[in-house]
């Protein structure tokens, strides 16, 4: 039981370059979500889907596109990468809509 | 500013000492989570509080939930190297839509 998998771990990006993060989990879960961390920022949702072929958007979606094929995977691509956009990038999953019970271990992603 | 606000920013104690860590808000919330994250991982759910007043333990670490369901409070008793993290609350408030975090409480306890 793996749980909740991102990849890739790290990433460095030059501005305008896209790129997709994968997160993938094996729970069944309906309820998944991006989030981004910043230093005294917390976690701030970019993105959310609530089942295959239903997503919404959260707090700061500008720059992040999502999509729902699968109950299984929702991966989260950035269209043109800025520098503001650096930061560590966590998916959640959960059965309770809207509140993350598991995370996986992040994406540190850094735009030159 | 932020939904959430958390006291203190930083706590740096002694194996062994008691302490709170608080997560504050204007806001009613229907149910506020508490995460604690270390270093390279994800944050991990400890628990879940619903009900105004509630209190919930797990084993050294208490939680309680304010009558208002505007605040709630983590108290760890005799703490260890290992509950050394980032304390997270986190809640969907009655008027939102979204799940927001608080900024955190970066606890770390000294052997």
């Amino acid at each position: 039981n793996a749980g909740v998998t991102q990849t890739p771990k790290f990433q460095v990006l030059k501005t305008g370059q896209s790129m997709t993060l994968q997160c993938a989990q094996d729970m069944n879960h309906e309820y998944m979500s991006w989030y981004r961390q910043d230093p005294g920022m917390g976690l701030r949702l970019i993105h959310y889907s609530v089942g295959a072929g239903i997503t919404d958007q959260g707090e700061v979606p500008n720059g992040y596109n999502v999509s729902r094929s699968t109950t299984e995977d929702f991966p989260l691509r950035l269209l043109s990468a800025a520098p503001s956009q650096t930061s560590v990038y966590f998916c959640a999953s959960s059965y309770v809509s809207g509140q993350p019970q598991h995370f996986g271990d992040g994406t540190r992603l850094s735009i030159l | 500013t932020q939904l959430l606000e958390q006291s203190p920013q930083f706590l740096s104690i002694q194996e062994g000492e008691n302490l709170t860590v608080y997560c504050n808000s204007s806001s009613v919330f229907s149910s506020l989570q508490w995460y604690r994250q270390e270093p390279g991982e994800g944050p991990v759910l400890l628990v879940t509080v619903v009900t105004g007043g509630e209190v919930k333990k797990l084993k050294r670490l208490t939680f309680q939930f304010g009558d208002a369901r505007k605040d709630s409070s983590l108290h760890i008793t005799a703490a260890q190297p290992g509950d050394t993290g980032l304390y997270l609350c986190a809640g969907v408030d009655n008027y939102g839509q979204n799940f927001v975090f608080g900024p955190g409480t970066r606890l770390s306890v000294l052997p």
